[in-house]
Protein backbone atom coordinates (compact mmCIF):
# COMPACT_ATOMS: atom_id res chain seq x y z
CA UNK A 1 0.00 0.00 0.00
CA UNK A 2 1.17 3.47 -1.02
CA UNK A 3 1.74 5.49 2.06
CA UNK A 4 2.47 8.83 2.46
CA UNK A 5 4.28 10.30 5.82
CA UNK A 6 4.02 13.59 7.79
CA UNK A 7 4.33 14.63 11.01
CA UNK A 8 0.89 16.33 12.17
CA UNK A 9 2.37 18.91 14.30
CA UNK A 10 1.99 21.48 15.51
CA UNK A 11 4.94 22.72 14.47
CA UNK A 12 5.26 26.40 15.98
CA UNK A 13 8.17 28.72 14.59
CA UNK A 14 8.61 32.26 15.86
CA UNK A 15 7.99 35.01 12.95
CA UNK A 16 11.13 35.64 10.82
CA UNK A 17 12.58 31.99 11.42
CA UNK A 18 12.73 28.73 8.73
CA UNK A 19 9.87 26.50 8.62
CA UNK A 20 10.87 23.11 7.73
CA UNK A 21 8.43 20.17 6.65
CA UNK A 22 9.10 16.91 6.32
CA UNK A 23 7.80 13.67 4.43
CA UNK A 24 8.58 10.34 3.48
CA UNK A 25 6.98 8.28 0.96
CA UNK A 26 6.89 4.17 1.34
CA UNK A 27 6.71 3.35 -3.11
CA UNK A 28 10.29 3.53 -4.48
CA UNK A 29 8.74 4.29 -7.84
CA UNK A 30 7.32 7.77 -7.03
CA UNK A 31 7.82 10.02 -9.46
CA UNK A 32 6.49 13.61 -9.25
CA UNK A 33 6.10 15.51 -5.54
CA UNK A 34 3.65 17.89 -4.68
CA UNK A 35 3.58 20.78 -1.61
CA UNK A 36 -0.02 21.76 -0.98
CA UNK A 37 -0.81 24.46 1.59
CA UNK A 38 -4.78 24.46 3.15
CA UNK A 39 -6.02 27.25 4.86
CA UNK A 40 -8.52 26.27 7.61
CA UNK A 41 -12.02 25.99 6.41
CA UNK A 42 -10.69 25.91 2.59
CA UNK A 43 -9.50 23.92 -0.28
CA UNK A 44 -6.04 22.66 -0.63
CA UNK A 45 -3.82 24.85 -3.02
CA UNK A 46 -0.66 23.97 -4.67
CA UNK A 47 2.32 25.89 -4.07
CA UNK A 48 5.40 23.49 -4.80
CA UNK A 49 6.14 20.55 -7.24
CA UNK A 50 9.45 19.03 -7.62
CA UNK A 51 10.44 15.89 -10.27
CA UNK A 52 14.26 15.40 -9.78
CA UNK A 53 16.66 15.53 -6.75
CA UNK A 54 18.06 18.08 -5.09
CA UNK A 55 16.30 21.46 -4.44
CA UNK A 56 13.57 23.37 -5.95
CA UNK A 57 13.08 27.40 -4.97
CA UNK A 58 10.53 29.57 -5.58
CA UNK A 59 10.34 32.73 -3.76
CA UNK A 60 10.76 32.05 0.03
CA UNK A 61 9.90 28.46 -0.74
CA UNK A 62 12.46 25.84 -1.39
CA UNK A 63 11.35 21.89 -1.66
CA UNK A 64 14.05 19.25 -1.62
CA UNK A 65 13.93 15.98 -3.18
CA UNK A 66 15.83 12.70 -2.14
CA UNK A 67 14.66 9.97 -3.79
CA UNK A 68 17.13 7.28 -2.51
CA UNK A 69 16.21 8.49 1.04
CA UNK A 70 12.64 8.34 0.03
CA UNK A 71 12.25 12.41 1.49
CA UNK A 72 10.57 15.30 0.41
CA UNK A 73 10.87 18.52 2.14
CA UNK A 74 9.64 22.20 2.10
CA UNK A 75 11.50 24.66 4.45
CA UNK A 76 9.89 28.51 4.68
CA UNK A 77 12.03 31.54 4.57
CA UNK A 78 10.97 34.51 6.76
CA UNK A 79 7.91 32.61 8.14
CA UNK A 80 5.42 35.05 8.51
CA UNK A 81 1.82 34.85 10.16
CA UNK A 82 0.30 34.30 7.14
CA UNK A 83 2.13 31.02 6.64
CA UNK A 84 -0.02 29.34 9.24
CA UNK A 85 -2.20 26.79 7.88
CA UNK A 86 -1.66 22.30 7.20
CA UNK A 87 0.40 21.73 4.29
CA UNK A 88 0.22 18.48 2.60
CA UNK A 89 2.65 16.12 1.03
CA UNK A 90 1.36 14.82 -2.32
CA UNK A 91 3.00 11.79 -4.13
CA UNK A 92 2.57 10.82 -7.44
CA UNK A 93 3.22 6.96 -8.80
CA UNK A 94 3.48 6.02 -12.55
CA UNK A 95 0.24 4.57 -14.17
CA UNK A 96 -3.72 4.94 -13.87
CA UNK A 97 -3.12 6.69 -10.41
CA UNK A 98 -4.60 9.66 -8.17
CA UNK A 99 -2.27 11.76 -5.95
CA UNK A 100 -1.47 10.03 -2.55
CA UNK A 101 -1.24 12.50 0.21
CA UNK A 102 -0.12 12.33 3.25
CA UNK A 103 -1.93 13.69 6.64
CA UNK A 104 -0.44 17.23 6.66
CA UNK A 105 1.49 19.03 9.28
CA UNK A 106 -0.34 22.09 10.82
CA UNK A 107 2.14 24.91 11.11
CA UNK A 108 1.89 27.82 12.96
CA UNK A 109 3.82 31.07 13.00
CA UNK A 110 4.06 33.27 15.94
CA UNK A 111 4.16 37.16 15.46
CA UNK B 1 -13.91 32.67 -13.65
CA UNK B 2 -13.43 29.66 -10.96
CA UNK B 3 -11.42 26.77 -12.51
CA UNK B 4 -13.08 23.95 -10.20
CA UNK B 5 -16.31 24.76 -8.63
CA UNK B 6 -18.70 22.79 -6.28
CA UNK B 7 -22.34 23.33 -4.98
CA UNK B 8 -23.59 23.70 -2.88
CA UNK B 9 -20.56 25.18 -0.51
CA UNK B 10 -22.80 23.81 2.68
CA UNK B 11 -25.05 20.82 3.14
CA UNK B 12 -26.99 20.12 6.57
CA UNK B 13 -29.50 17.80 6.32
CA UNK B 14 -30.87 14.64 8.56
CA UNK B 15 -30.06 11.24 8.37
CA UNK B 16 -31.36 9.21 6.05
CA UNK B 17 -31.63 11.73 2.99
CA UNK B 18 -30.40 11.74 -0.18
CA UNK B 19 -28.06 14.37 -1.30
CA UNK B 20 -26.25 15.64 -4.81
CA UNK B 21 -22.97 17.33 -4.66
CA UNK B 22 -22.15 19.20 -8.25
CA UNK B 23 -18.72 20.06 -8.89
CA UNK B 24 -17.72 21.77 -12.43
CA UNK B 25 -14.44 22.62 -14.18
CA UNK B 26 -13.65 25.22 -17.22
CA UNK B 27 -10.08 23.70 -17.34
CA UNK B 28 -10.52 21.63 -20.10
CA UNK B 29 -9.03 18.70 -17.99
CA UNK B 30 -9.95 15.43 -18.94
CA UNK B 31 -9.80 13.80 -15.10
CA UNK B 32 -11.87 14.31 -12.29
CA UNK B 33 -12.02 13.64 -8.49
CA UNK B 34 -13.98 12.82 -5.72
CA UNK B 35 -11.94 13.36 -2.48
CA UNK B 36 -13.36 13.08 1.13
CA UNK B 37 -11.65 15.02 3.90
CA UNK B 38 -12.90 13.71 7.58
CA UNK B 39 -12.33 15.78 10.89
CA UNK B 40 -8.63 14.98 11.08
CA UNK B 41 -7.70 16.44 7.52
CA UNK B 42 -7.13 13.55 5.87
CA UNK B 43 -7.74 13.44 2.30
CA UNK B 44 -8.98 10.15 1.01
CA UNK B 45 -9.94 9.49 -2.46
CA UNK B 46 -13.22 8.11 -3.41
CA UNK B 47 -13.79 8.25 -7.27
CA UNK B 48 -12.25 9.06 -10.20
CA UNK B 49 -13.39 9.29 -14.05
CA UNK B 50 -11.59 10.24 -17.11
CA UNK B 51 -13.64 11.36 -20.09
CA UNK B 52 -16.58 10.12 -18.43
CA UNK B 53 -15.50 6.84 -17.94
CA UNK B 54 -14.94 5.62 -14.16
CA UNK B 55 -11.82 4.24 -13.84
CA UNK B 56 -11.02 4.23 -10.00
CA UNK B 57 -13.72 3.39 -7.42
CA UNK B 58 -12.11 2.49 -3.89
CA UNK B 59 -13.47 1.01 -0.98
CA UNK B 60 -16.86 3.28 -0.40
CA UNK B 61 -20.22 2.48 0.74
CA UNK B 62 -22.50 1.78 -2.36
CA UNK B 63 -24.57 4.53 -0.60
CA UNK B 64 -22.54 6.73 -2.75
CA UNK B 65 -22.95 7.04 -6.31
CA UNK B 66 -20.40 9.12 -8.81
CA UNK B 67 -21.93 10.58 -12.13
CA UNK B 68 -20.27 12.48 -15.17
CA UNK B 69 -22.61 13.80 -17.90
CA UNK B 70 -19.83 15.23 -19.51
CA UNK B 71 -15.99 15.39 -19.00
CA UNK B 72 -16.78 18.98 -17.46
CA UNK B 73 -19.39 17.69 -14.76
CA UNK B 74 -18.81 14.94 -12.19
CA UNK B 75 -21.64 15.02 -9.24
CA UNK B 76 -22.24 12.96 -6.15
CA UNK B 77 -25.15 11.29 -4.66
CA UNK B 78 -25.29 10.19 -1.62
CA UNK B 79 -28.50 8.13 -0.50
CA UNK B 80 -29.32 7.29 2.80
CA UNK B 81 -27.06 9.81 4.72
CA UNK B 82 -25.44 8.38 8.01
CA UNK B 83 -23.49 10.54 10.43
CA UNK B 84 -20.23 8.92 9.55
CA UNK B 85 -20.49 10.96 5.99
CA UNK B 86 -20.28 14.23 7.73
CA UNK B 87 -17.26 15.58 6.16
CA UNK B 88 -15.24 18.21 3.32
CA UNK B 89 -16.14 16.17 0.33
CA UNK B 90 -13.72 18.08 -2.47
CA UNK B 91 -14.05 17.99 -6.46
CA UNK B 92 -10.36 17.92 -8.14
CA UNK B 93 -9.34 17.84 -11.60
CA UNK B 94 -6.14 16.84 -13.42
CA UNK B 95 -5.83 17.25 -17.36
CA UNK B 96 -5.03 13.48 -17.71
CA UNK B 97 -5.25 10.86 -15.44
CA UNK B 98 -1.71 9.45 -15.78
CA UNK B 99 0.06 12.22 -13.37
CA UNK B 100 2.95 10.78 -12.81
CA UNK B 101 4.36 10.44 -16.32
CA UNK B 102 3.14 13.86 -17.89
CA UNK B 103 4.15 16.05 -14.39
CA UNK B 104 0.56 16.92 -14.04
CA UNK B 105 -0.96 17.83 -10.77
CA UNK B 106 -4.77 18.10 -9.45
CA UNK B 107 -6.52 21.35 -9.05
CA UNK B 108 -9.19 21.47 -6.36
CA UNK B 109 -12.58 22.89 -5.77
CA UNK B 110 -13.66 24.97 -2.68
CA UNK B 111 -15.22 22.32 -0.96
CA UNK B 112 -18.68 21.04 0.33
CA UNK B 113 -19.20 20.85 3.72
CA UNK B 114 -21.49 18.12 4.36
CA UNK B 115 -23.28 17.60 7.86
CA UNK B 116 -25.55 14.95 8.86
CA UNK B 117 -27.72 15.35 12.06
Amino acid sequence: QKEVEQNSGPLSVPEGAIASLNCTYSDRVSQSFFWYRQYSGKSPELIMSIYSNGDKEDGRFTAQLNKASQYVSLLIRDSQPSDSATYLCAVATPGNTPLVFGKGTRLSVIA
Amino acid sequence: DTAVSQTPKYLVTQMGNDKSIKCEQNLGHDTMYWYKQDSKKFLKIMFSYNNKELIINETVPNRFSPKSPDKAHLNLHINSLELGDSAVYFCASSQDRVLAELRETQYFGPGTRLLVL
